[in-house]
């Protein structure tokens, strides 16, 4: 059975990097996209972008400037990079599998805060 | 592509049946997933490619709809099932995903 372990940094001051990474268990990253998706606190789900084993990627159009997603295959996982973060991206980010995902990640609560 | 989900928030009791309406701004086909979140958790699918149930999920979630309305209904609501239910259209990126009901006890 698949499980996706992510971590990385919480806590953010403003203009700093977010860098996120996706553990996958259990399973191989070929044939599938592996996706960022983030909810604001008391909001709704915004997806991220998506990435697949290749590295071919897809990115939100409203993030895509300040976005990277990578994968490391030897690694079995794949990152998320969002560079000059500010107040309005603090979120919990999950990984996950697919674009109708079948498999989260446990979440990640980031917070940007001066 | 636009999600609109209808209602935003809803009261029933246990043993309802309820229904959950999704619409999207074009035609996606049957590229819709439907969601169930409850609070501090990550999202579980439901239903996926508009009427298929994920495996393991209860057999009193179904889908419906295709092109622009869909529809998500629970048969018999169960003290598990409130929570909020989001629609997510994968058929072209950016992916999005509707605002979500809010399904409460009556």
């Amino acid at each position: 059975q698949v499980q996706l372990q992510q971590w990385g940094a919480g806590l953010l001051r403003p203009s700093e990097t977010l860098s996120l990474t996706c553990a996958v268990y259990g399973g191989s990253l070929s044939g599938y996209y592996w996706t960022w998706i983030r909810q604001s606190p008391g909001k709704g789900l915004e997806w991220i972008g998506e990435i697949n084993h290749s590295g071919s990627s897809n990115y939100n159009p409203s993030l895509k400037s300040r976005l990277t997603i990578s994968v490391d295959t030897s690694k079995n996982h794949f990152s998320l990079r969002l560079t000059s973060v500010t107040a309005a991206d603090t979120a919990v980010y999950y990984c996950a599998r697919k674009r109708g995902a079948d498999v989260w990640g446990q979440g990640t609560t980031v917070t940007v805060s001066s | 592509i636009q999600m609109t989900q209808s209602p935003s928030s809803l009261s029933a009791s246990v043993g309802d049946r309820v229904t959950i309406t999704c619409r999207a701004s074009q035609t996606i086909y049957s590229y819709l997933n439907w969601y169930q979140q409850k609070p501090g958790r990550a999202p579980e699918l439901l239903i996926y490619a508009a009427s298929s149930l994920q495996s393991g999920v209860s057999s009193r979630f179904s889908g419906s709809g295709s092109g622009t309305d869909f529809t998500l209904t629970i048969s018999s609501l169960q003290p598990e099932d409130f929570a909020t239910y989001y629609c997510q259209q994968s058929f072209s990126t950016p992916l999005t995903f509707g605002g979500g009901t809010k399904v409460e006890i009556k």
